[in-house]
């Protein structure tokens, strides 16, 4: 069993839906990463958290560290936001060589 | 601003061929790390670097080498390529170092292929 684990692994949603992209995990951990993945292929980090919320425009994380779990939403979806989006969560007391990634969301928003 | 970039971008080998993965990193990072991407799989692990002068091994580490040269580059060596092998590899980097977290950084990746 991964210890690291999210949910749906494909979405289809329409342009302005509100979406939602699951994590969780099994080990304890002192941070987690969401990533997005480009369909080029190119990976760019969208947070780092390990408490509570975080917002950069359209994009919210939260992570609720008792019930092991990270939520990534996109409010009003756009095309452009069709990517894989990956998390990762840092073993805690372990070094950066310990983090351990999802098999990653594959998200596609139709217009 | 080039962030990491990494060389080469695609890669066709034979099997026993051997090649070097090329990262470099411009923004004075301590941790760099070499992971690769498989469909249907989660990035895996193959060796990093905490900090210059330092390696260590991941989860998928065999039939791998690496050598951080100095702070800003670190490469992969394949000395006898497989078709396992076969595979897109990320160089990625942090301001951290060891026991802690900071956001992560990749390359573009490089798409390597065995025959």
């Amino acid at each position: 069993k991964n210890e690291v684990e999210q949910s749906p692994q494909n979405l289809t949603a329409q342009e302005g839906e509100f979406i939602t992209i699951n994590c969780s995990y099994s080990v304890g951990i002192s941070a987690l990463h969401w990533l997005q993945q480009h369909p080029g292929g190119g990976i760019v980090s969208l947070f780092m958290l390990s408490s509570g919320k975080k917002k950069h425009g359209r994009l919210i994380a939260t992570i609720n560290i008792q019930e092991k779990h990270s939520s990534l939403h996109i409010t009003a979806s756009h095309p452009r936001d069709s990517a894989v989006y990956i998390c990762a969560a840092l073993n805690y007391g372990g070094s950066q060589g310990n983090l351990i990634f999802g098999k990653g969301t594959k998200l596609s928003v139709k217009p | 601003n080039a962030g990491v970039t990494q060389t080469p971008k695609f890669q066709v080998l034979k099997t026993g061929q051997s090649m070097t993965l090329q990262c470099a990193q411009d923004m004075n990072h301590n941790s760099m790390y070499w992971y690769r991407q498989d469909p249907g799989m989660g990035l895996r692990l193959i060796y990093y670097s905490a900090s210059e002068g330092t390696t260590d091994k991941g989860e998928v580490p065999n039939g791998y080498n690496v050598s951080r040269l100095n702070k800003r580059e670190f490469s992969l060596r394949l000395e006898s390529a497989a078709p396992s092998q076969t595979s897109v590899y990320f160089c990625a980097s942090t301001l951290a170092g060891v026991y802690a977290t900071g956001e992560l950084f990749f390359g573009e990746g490089s798409r390597l292929t065995v025959l």
